[in-house]
């Protein structure tokens, strides 16, 4: 199947510090990712959706000024959290849209665990 | 609106026991439906989807049909086994762009 990768998978950083998470998709060019947070034994959270060459669209609740995201490639997004603060950390998940006609399937990254300090 | 709605858990079974977690999806028109695995750790992994009414998607043991009538897609597995342990999240996507996920059902299997 589809590869999606992110790096790096596990970031510890000071608190003020800014953190850039990579999301690739290695096999196949993905205009629309998606970055998800996840809490320890909850659901995703949906944060924003990446749209290669155009702003991201960003869930109501989200800061666009924290959570900055680049989609400047069809095989690469980046999420950089800045000023990160120990309440951002958290597991952050990204996935890329592979489509297939008028559907599409998403291919998930491995996670990047946050531990701010 | 689109939504799943999802059995909570956690789920303990032994293993070999069946096992069945509900879904049961709210959408207008035909989505597709997915079940996708979260291991301990790890990112999700698509376990397996069904694109129209009575298709059954499977893979490594599990199923799951597409039932309209019922607006479900409840997963089964026959004999599960401790590898199985990890957060099956049930989903829906409308035209192939927007996902709606379930909140995640954790199971564990115990020898």
């Amino acid at each position: 199947g589809a590869v999606v990768s992110q790096h790096p998978s596990w970031v510890i950083c000071k608190s003020g510090t800014s953190v850039k998470i990579e999301c690739r998709s290695l096999d196949f060019q993905a205009t629309t990712m998606f970055w998800y947070r996840q809490f320890p034994k909850q659901s995703l959270m949906l944060m924003a959706t990446s749209n290669e060459g155009s702003k991201a669209t960003y869930e109501q609740g989200v800061e666009k000024d924290k959570f900055l995201i680049n989609h400047a490639s069809l095989t690469l997004s980046t999420l950089t959290v800045t000023s990160a603060h120990p309440e951002d950390s958290s597991f952050y998940i990204c996935s890329a849209l592979k489509r297939e006609g008028i559907t599409g399937e998403l291919f998930f990254g491995e996670g990047s665990r946050l531990t701010v300090l | 609106g689109n939504s799943v709605t999802q059995m909570e858990g956690p789920v303990t079974l032994s293993e070999e026991a069946f096992l069945t977690i509900n879904c049961t999806y709210t959408a207008t028109g035909y989505p597709s439906l997915f079940w996708y695995v979260q291991y301990p750790g790890e990112g999700l992994q698509l376990l397996l989807k069904a694109t129209k009414a009575d298709d059954k998607g499977s893979n490594k043991g599990f199923e799951a049909t597409y039932r309209k009538e019922t607006t479900s897609f409840h997963l089964e597995k026959g004999s599960v086994q401790v590898s199985d342990s990890a957060v099956y999240f049930c989903a829906l996507s409308r035209g192939g762009n927007q996902f709606y996920f379930g909140t995640g059902t954790s199971l564990t299997v115990i020898p």
